[in-house]
């Protein structure tokens, strides 16, 4: 079982609709990352989280939003979607130390996401 | 510029024979780290082995080990005794040192093994 839980695994949304993609992590990391990742394109970063701050934003656009309560938690706000938002939305965790670049993204299950 | 190249979109081997998936990157940091992931059908992406820019040896993980070969910036994985569980899409990603906590990874390599 991984260390780090996304829910839902699928999600199917209209343009209209607002959702939110939870995931927990279980591994007492202190980053916490969103990746998309869309068929034949390398995974794209979109939000880092790093001591429950957000230390990079990937021009990514507004109708994504996210939220970071805790080191634990991170959720993906959507609201407008547009169907070429579809994509495998996956969660990441990490610990981050000063200096060591060694640390491997432990990831989730990600979220099958389908606008319509 | 793409950071990470990975050439081969698709790659097929025999079952218990070895196979080696590209990769090579571009970066002017001298600090800089190596990794690769097996992401199976059912999405999840799965640490496999890292290699640092200063480590002076390949890095091995059981079947999996690096030919890293910093003059020419590649950092191949080799799979060695192919299992046909080994069948993935497998990525390769950089981080580097001046670059923050994120990845870049390419686009992947989807690998079949067959009987």
């Amino acid at each position: 079982e991984t260390g780090v839980t996304q829910t839902p695994r699928h999600l199917v949304m209209g343009m209209t609709n607002k959702k939110s993609l939870k995931c927990e992590q279980h591994l007492g990391h202190n980053a916490m990352y969103w990746y998309k990742q869309s068929a034949k394109k390398p995974l794209e970063l979109m939000f880092v989280y790093s001591l429950e701050e957000r230390v990079e934003n990937n021009s990514v656009p507004s109708r994504f939003s996210p939220e970071c309560p805790n080191s634990s938690h991170l959720f993906l706000h959507l609201h407008t979607l547009q169907p070429e938002d579809s994509a495998l939305y996956l969660c990441a965790s990490s610990q981050v130390v000063a200096g060591n670049i060694n640390s491997p993204l432990h990831f989730g299950n990600g979220t099958r996401l389908t606008v319509t | 510029a793409q950071k990470i190249t990975q050439t081969q979109p698709g790659m097929f081997v025999q079952e218990k024979e070895a196979v080696t998936l590209d990769c090579t990157y571009d970066t002017s940091d001298p600090s800089y780290g190596l990794f690769w992931y097996k992401q199976p059908s059912s999405g999840e992406m799965i640490f496999l082995i890292y290699q640092g820019s200063y480590d002076q040896q390949n890095a091995t993980e059981g079947r999996y080990s690096l030919n890293f070969q910093k003059a020419r910036k590649s950092a191949n994985l080799v799979i060695s005794a192919s299992q046909l569980g080994d069948s993935a899409m497998y990525f390769c990603a950089m981080r580097e040192g001046g670059g923050g906590n994120k990845l870049t990874f390419g686009t992947g390599t989807q690998l079949k093994v067959e009987l």
